[in-house]
């Protein structure tokens, strides 16, 4: 399996704009998790999916943010619109059958907002 | 509000010495615990989880748990350069929950 992947690798748009980014688990893993990372907040859990339905969204930072997973190979997440505090590498893991088993992390996006 | 806690550091050790890094944790039902490395620009990777009270080796590192203090540890021999990342601390709380993830410590191994 390729792992986890991401795209795009980098972003760069500009304050007011949508931003969509896109993610496609581990074949077979049943959970997929949205996490943000800043130098100053860490790795903080934005959502997560167990088998495609929305779990707990409650790191959703604003309602700016959704996430949505139409199909179990494909999840997308929207910042609509963007602002500068927006800008960090967000990252997309998958795990296999529990949400505390080992976590697959993809490359990450790395999002800059003007 | 279930935490963990790691010290962000840096940790500065040299080549050939033994890093400790340390991780606390809130939550006294908390069942498994993971060890990640985030070298600069990349994705955290798993380089070790231990469920039960005690020591696991795996190479040069060991994962030490004490849940009575609820503390887990990871010790790295003969530590390189190469071994220069963050080290994530990763715990599962009680119930079907997900990681929670401390905010790291960066370790810098000088040659």
């Amino acid at each position: 399996d390729a792992g986890v992947i991401q795209s795009p690798r980098h972003e760069v748009t500009e304050m007011g704009q949508e931003v969509t980014l896109r993610c496609k688990p581990i074949s077979g893993h049943d959970y997929l998790f949205w996490y943000r990372q800043t130098m100053m907040r860490g790795l903080e859990l934005l959502i997560y999916f167990n088998n495609n339905v929305p779990i707990d969204d409650s790191g959703m930072p604003e309602d700016r943010f959704s996430a949505k997973m139409p199909n179990a190979s494909f999840s997308t997440l929207k910042i609509q619109p963007s602002e500068p505090r927006d800008s960090a590498v967000y990252f997309c893991a998958s795990s296999f059958t529990s949400p505390g088993d080992e976590q697959f992390f993809g490359p990450g996006t790395r999002l800059t907002v003007l | 509000q279930k935490e963990v806690e790691q010290n962000s550091g840096p940790l500065s050790v040299p080549e050939g010495a033994i890093a400790s890094l340390n991780c606390t944790y809130s939550d006294r039902g908390s069942q498994s615990f993971f060890w990640y490395r985030q070298y600069s620009g990349k994705s955290p990777e798993l380089i070790m989880f231990i469920y039960s009270n005690g020591d696991k080796e795996d190479g040069r590192f060991t994962a030490q748990l004490n849940k009575a203090s609820q503390y887990v540890s990871l010790l790295i021999r003969d530590s390189q350069p190469s071994d220069s990342a963050t080290y994530l601390c990763a715990v599962q709380p009680s119930g079907n929950t997900p990681l929670v993830f401390g905010k790291g410590t960066r370790l810098s191994v000088i040659a």
